[in-house]
């Protein structure tokens, strides 16, 4: 199984700030890393996809990159409304298996 | 706008099934490129995946759950369900539908979820 370790759980950062937040992965899993954002109560938003592809409507404030086993989710110049929790998330189609990472509570 | 929204009990008795849908609004399931998945969070836990089922058919379900978990999908009307039978406290969880979009190997859509408690 393909473990992702997520860091930190718990990132506290104010308006304007630069924030990073780091999944690894167990295994090589190529590219296929994504990035989630979380409202209590409300459906998760893709933000990224393949470790750095921004999904259509997100801020150009928000990044991803990888290197090697190490997938980086960046937001430059933190808004009142990227006060969430972030998870990270990997997927293999065959045996399919999904995990995903514990999550970063972002708070203000 | 495309959307998922799931429904169904909301406290399940222990040993008895766990029954939700998932029906999307704003489009069609019988569109290509998409797999249909359920996912859950029990409370202070990690999102783990249930199961799928998939554009062509067929169904593949979390090997730690395949013995209590049916998902099954009603194309014609928009929807997809799922039945876990024999439920315990362990799965008590907010249970979430999301669209799978297969090139991105990403869940482009997800439902706000819904939480199900089993207790007597």
């Amino acid at each position: 199984d393909i473990q992702l370790t997520q860091s930190p759980t718990f990132l506290s950062a104010s308006v304007g700030d630069r924030v990073t937040i780091t999944c690894r992965t167990s295994h090589d899993i190529n590219t296929y890393l994504a990035w989630y954002q979380h409202y209590p109560g409300k459906a998760p938003k893709l933000l990224i996809y393949a470790a750095s592809t921004l999904q259509p409507g997100v801020p150009s404030r928000f990044s991803g990159s990888r290197t090697g086993g190490e997938f980086t989710l960046t937001i430059s110049g933190l808004q009142p409304e990227d006060f969430a929790t972030y998870y990270c998330q990997q997927l293999n189609s065959y045996p399919p298996e999904i995990t995903f990472g514990q999550g970063t509570r972002l708070e203000i | 706008q495309l959307q998922l929204q799931e429904s169904g009990s909301g406290l399940v008795k222990p040993s008895q099934t766990l029954s939700l849908t998932c029906e999307l609004s704003g489009g069609s399931m019988s569109r290509g490129g998409y797999s249909w998945i359920w996912i859950r969070q029990p409370p202070g836990k990690q999102l783990e995946w249930i199961g799928y089922t998939y554009h062509t058919g067929g169904a593949d379900y979390n090997p730690s759950l395949k013995s209590r978990v049916t998902i099954s999908v009603d194309r014609a009307k928009n929807r997809f369900s799922l039945e876990v039978k024999s439920v315990t406290a362990a799965d008590t969880a907010v249970y979430y539908c999301a669209r799978e979009n297969v090139l991105l190997k990403a869940f482009d859509i997800w439902g706000p979820g819904t939480l199900v408690t089993v207790s007597s």
